[in-house]
């Protein structure tokens, strides 16, 4: 069975502000998927980022970065100087090349909110 | 830019009566899935599709709820009998291959009273 925990159920900072979202994961796949998402107010899910298990180097996309642990199970997501448009809810999400449907588990998300 | 587009965006209905949610995913992906989310609660799983029928379904996913893709470039999900803890945001979503990323629908808000 698959497994994403976001034990940070909300988050309030100041605008400007650096954020870490965590993230951990569990799986018994040797090979699987990471995802973030962002859900904005309006309720769309954003497709943010993808990394596969085998590939361990960090991104960074503008205010963006990602932090992929194999060792700890993790894949947190940083927002650096965090701006009020960033106020969304974020889901870390996981899919195993084992399961037949290919289909994603999600984590329960962190609400972020950021104020001016 | 292709996207997953999804009607209606807001759909109610009374209890026991069924529903059609429809879905036009990315034209050259090759799987289609149903997630629902129940207001501020996390995205779940509920069916994916792949080759035109059913590769994985979750326990959500009873005999009132079926899917299909009557042609090329629909897919759509029937509840035959809806009841009020239906009531939830539908996304549909498809991947062009495993692994990679899934693009979601705006999701189609389903209130059952």
């Amino acid at each position: 069975a698959q497994k994403v925990t976001q034990a940070q159920t909300e988050i309030s900072v100041v605008e400007k502000e650096d954020v870490t979202l965590d993230c951990v994961y569990e799986t018994r796949d040797t090979t699987y998927y990471l995802f973030w998402y962002k859900q904005p107010p309006s309720g769309e899910l954003v497709f943010l980022i993808r990394r596969n298990s085998f590939d361990e180097q960090n991104e960074i996309s503008g205010r963006y970065s990602w932090n992929f642990q194999k060792s700890t199970s993790s894949f947190n997501f940083t927002i650096t100087a965090s701006q009020v448009v960033d106020s969304a809810v974020y889901f870390c999400a996981l899919s195993g090349d084992n399961n037949a449907g290919n289909m994603l588990t999600f984590g329960g998300g962190t609400r972020l909110m950021v104020k001016p | 830019e292709p996207e997953v587009t999804q009607t209606p965006s807001h759909q109610v209905t009374q209890m026991g009566q069924e529903v059609i949610l429809r879905c036009v995913p990315i034209s050259n992906h090759l799987y289609f899935y149903w997630y629902r989310q129940i207001l501020g609660q996390k995205v779940e799983f509920l069916v994916s599709f792949y080759n035109n029928e059913i590769s994985e379904k979750s326990e959500i996913f009873d005999d009132q709820f079926s899917v299909e893709r009557p042609d090329g470039s629909n897919f759509t999900l029937k509840i035959r009998s809806t009841k009020l803890e239906d009531s939830a945001m539908y996304f549909c979503a498809s991947t062009l291959r495993r692994g990679t990323e899934a693009f979601f629908g705006q999701g189609t808000r389903l209130t059952v009273v």
